[in-house]
């Protein structure tokens, strides 16, 4: 059965500390792998992931696929009390499932 | 055990016709959404409807339609379909419209308008 896998599953740190969120994935046909920020409204999207080892840049969030150890993870630089949210993950199948969420990462930024 | 569910999974159709997609979901939450990812992957969302309120985006076409038959199931109509509609739907449930509880996903359907 596919499945998604985020760890830590809850996470509290300080402003300016950096993070690195995980996410395991087992995705018959797998074909990306999404990051979204969940705040109290709908998600963003963060990230697209399709080749191993090519990271993405966003202002202080950067994010690197491994096909090879099936994960991928999400660092977030110099934290503000402004990224406090659920960050999930979902692996997307080629075809059949579609997309595949994991239970996502809670972070908490205090100041 | 699967925790919230679309069918189909896959739906292509063609311009002009009407069809609905389901959507369930066994973790006894009060709160249901559905969204449509665009082609940048952006979730956009759509409704979002309690056992009180349905809330609509005022952006969406009332070509499109929530029902819910009970506390479990919020299925989406649409209308007279167009060439636009093509794109993911997402349904989600979360345990109240508050915004602090997460939402769960379901795995999408893959709609195609021809």
């Amino acid at each position: 059965e596919d499945k998604v896998v985020q760890s830590p599953l809850s996470l509290v740190v300080h402003e300016g500390d950096t993070v690195t969120l995980n996410c395991s994935y087992e995705v018959t046909n797998f074909r990306s792998l999404l990051w979204y920020k969940q705040g109290k409204k709908a998600p963003t999207f963060l990230f697209m992931l399709t080749s191993s080892g090519i990271e993405k840049k966003s202002g202080r969030l950067s994010s690197i696929l491994d096909k090879k150890e099936l994960f991928s993870i999400l660092n977030i630089t110099a934290t503000q009390t402004g990224d406090s949210a659920v960050y999930l993950c979902a692996g997307d199948e080629a075809y059949g499932q579609n997309f595949v969420f994991g239970p996502g990462t809670r972070l908490s930024v205090l100041p | 055990d699967t925790a919230v569910s679309q069918t189909p999974k896959y739906l292509v159709t063609q311009m002009g016709n009407d069809k609905s997609i389901k959507c369930e979901q066994n973790l006894g939450h009060d709160t249901m959404y559905w969204y449509k990812q665009d082609s940048k992957k952006f979730l956009k969302i759509m409704f979002s409807y309690n056992n009180k309120e349905l809330i609509i985006n005022e952006t969406v076409p009332n070509r499109f339609s929530p029902k819910s038959p009970d506390k479990a199931h919020l299925n989406l109509h649409i209308n007279s379909l167009e060439l636009g509609d093509s794109a993911v739907y997402f349904c989600a449930s979360s345990q109240d419209e508050t915004g602090i509880y997460e939402q769960f996903f379901g795995p999408g359907t893959r709609l195609t308008v021809l």
